[in-house]
């Protein structure tokens, strides 16, 4: 069945350091989203990717959709200590039921001071 | 503005036990969803649905059933606990999609639950 990868599962950066996380999907995407989770939190809406190609930053948050629309990354500049926390990618397919998201599994990131 | 709100927070439960799951959005959101979330499973969607009186089974529906009586509000139903339901639970809402994008999902705290 449909499957979105997340890589890595964990990282651990100092502060400081930059980070990226990958997503990929077996199928074509008509669309991804990035989400954030802090420790003992629930999960907040970063941003949504549309176009192939398409690049849009967030302060010192960079997310990319490939060309081909099959992987997605999200990647953090000089990451800070507020960065804390799980980034999911969830996509929808380019063709069948969209009212569902197809979610990775996570990357969580840990920063140390 | 409260947004999406899931009571109880915390609940634990023995076998063969009996509880619902209430989640309440006040942003007219027309779909909503109730996933759980176990370490290293990310999110899994149990139920969904994409209006009043409407409801679809996402990806681990067994165990559980739902209602959507009123648009604002979502049910999630365990009748007869299992300890493989131990999870945290979060319901999300939304607008509703287009044919070419999702509309953002709008999460609730969750509830935490734990089934002896």
């Amino acid at each position: 069945g449909q499957q979105v990868m997340q890589i890595p599962q964990y990282q651990h950066v100092q502060e400081g350091e930059d980070f990226t996380t990958y997503c990929n999907s077996s199928t074509t995407l008509s669309n991804i989203q990035w989400y954030k989770q802090r420790p003992g939190g629930h999960p907040v809406f970063l941003i949504q990717l549309v176009k192939s190609g398409e690049v849009k930053k967030q302060k010192r948050l960079t997310f990319q959709f490939g060309e081909a629309k099959k992987n997605s990354s999200l990647h953090i500049t000089a990451t800070q200590t507020t960065d804390v926390g799980t980034y999911f990618c969830a996509g929808n397919q380019n063709a069948g039921n969209n009212r569902k998201l197809i979610w990775g599994l996570g990357t969580s990131l840990a920063v140390n001071p | 503005n409260a947004g999406v709100t899931q009571t109880p927070k915390f609940r634990v439960l023995k076998t063969g036990q009996s509880m619902t799951l209430l989640c309440a959005q006040d942003m007219n959101h027309e779909y909503m969803y109730w996933y759980r979330q176990d370490p290293g499973m990310g999110l899994r969607l149990i139920h969904y649905s994409v209006g009043e009186g409407t409801t679809a089974k996402g990806e681990v529906p067994d165990g559980y059933n739902v209602s959507r009586l009123k648009k604002q509000n979502f049910l999630l139903g365990l009748e007869s606990a299992a300890p493989s339901q131990t999870s945290v639970y979060f319901c999300a809402s939304s607008y509703s999609a287009s044919s070419v994008s999702n509309q953002p999902q709008h999460f609730g705290d969750g509830t935490r639950l734990s089934i002896l």
